[in-house]
């Protein structure tokens, strides 16, 4: 079946690691993103994609990174510079053609918590 | 710059009743999208439906259909009949041209149905 994956579903990280966050989708879309959910709390955007060996900031990048090499695949790594890191991770993607009325399509989250 | 507001927390329904969850946007964007999600305990996000700027008519999807009303920048989801596996979190979001695609999310609202 067509999808996104996550992985892990649960992640503990110590303080001052590095820890990077799978995706992966075969949806064959152009375009992914990450995003941030603290409890209570809506979605906000960490980093998207359009394009293979291409991204941009979202609203709180800082103390992320991630890469696009492949168009299945877009990790995101979460540095020691995010002062605070635990949180629900959510990974979604989305065709590029048809920009507005395209869903977005998410993977069922990781949730990280610093130990 | 694009913004989704959500001023329901907490909704609690009895089974079987309508219920109405508000959203209202603001964007400079001349056409753009938007999107209702479904989040259950379990952490994903379900979409549920969809309308267009320029849609003449609001847009229904079975027991959901939306409520837009542009003058007034709103577009609220109603579910008829609700039913207890209805209980989960809402989330309005909307995507623009000049947002480059990207999913705006509110800050969502939690919906108990009660038996």
């Amino acid at each position: 079946d067509g999808g996104i994956t996550q992985s892990p579903k649960y992640l503990f990280r110590k303080e001052g690691q590095n820890v990077t966050l799978s995706c992966e989708q075969n949806l064959n879309h152009d375009a992914m993103y990450w995003y941030r959910q603290d409890p209570g709390q809506g979605l906000r955007l960490i980093y998207y994609s359009q394009i293979v060996n291409d991204f941009q900031k979202g609203d709180i990048a800082e103390g992320y990174s991630v890469s696009r090499e492949k168009k299945e695949s877009f990790p995101l790594t979460v540095t020691s510079a995010q002062k605070n890191p635990t949180a629900f991770y959510l990974c979604a993607s989305s065709l590029r053609d048809t920009p507005l009325n395209t869903e977005a399509f998410f993977g069922q989250g990781t949730r990280l918590t610093v130990v | 710059a694009q913004k989704i507001t959500q001023t329901q927390p907490g909704m609690f329904v009895q089974e079987k009743e309508a219920v109405t969850l508000d959203c209202t946007y603001d964007t400079s964007d001349p056409s753009y999208g938007l999107f209702w999600y479904k989040q259950p305990s379990s952490g994903e996000m379900i979409f549920l439906i969809y309308q267009g700027s320029y849609d003449q008519q609001n847009a229904t999807e079975g027991r959901y259909s939306l409520n837009f009303q542009k003058a007034r920048k709103s577009a609220n989801l109603v579910i008829s009949a609700s039913q207890l596996g209805d209980s989960a979190m809402y989330f309005c979001a909307m995507s623009g041209i000049q947002g480059a695609q990207k999913l705006v999310f509110g800050q969502g609202t939690r919906l108990t149905i009660n038996p």
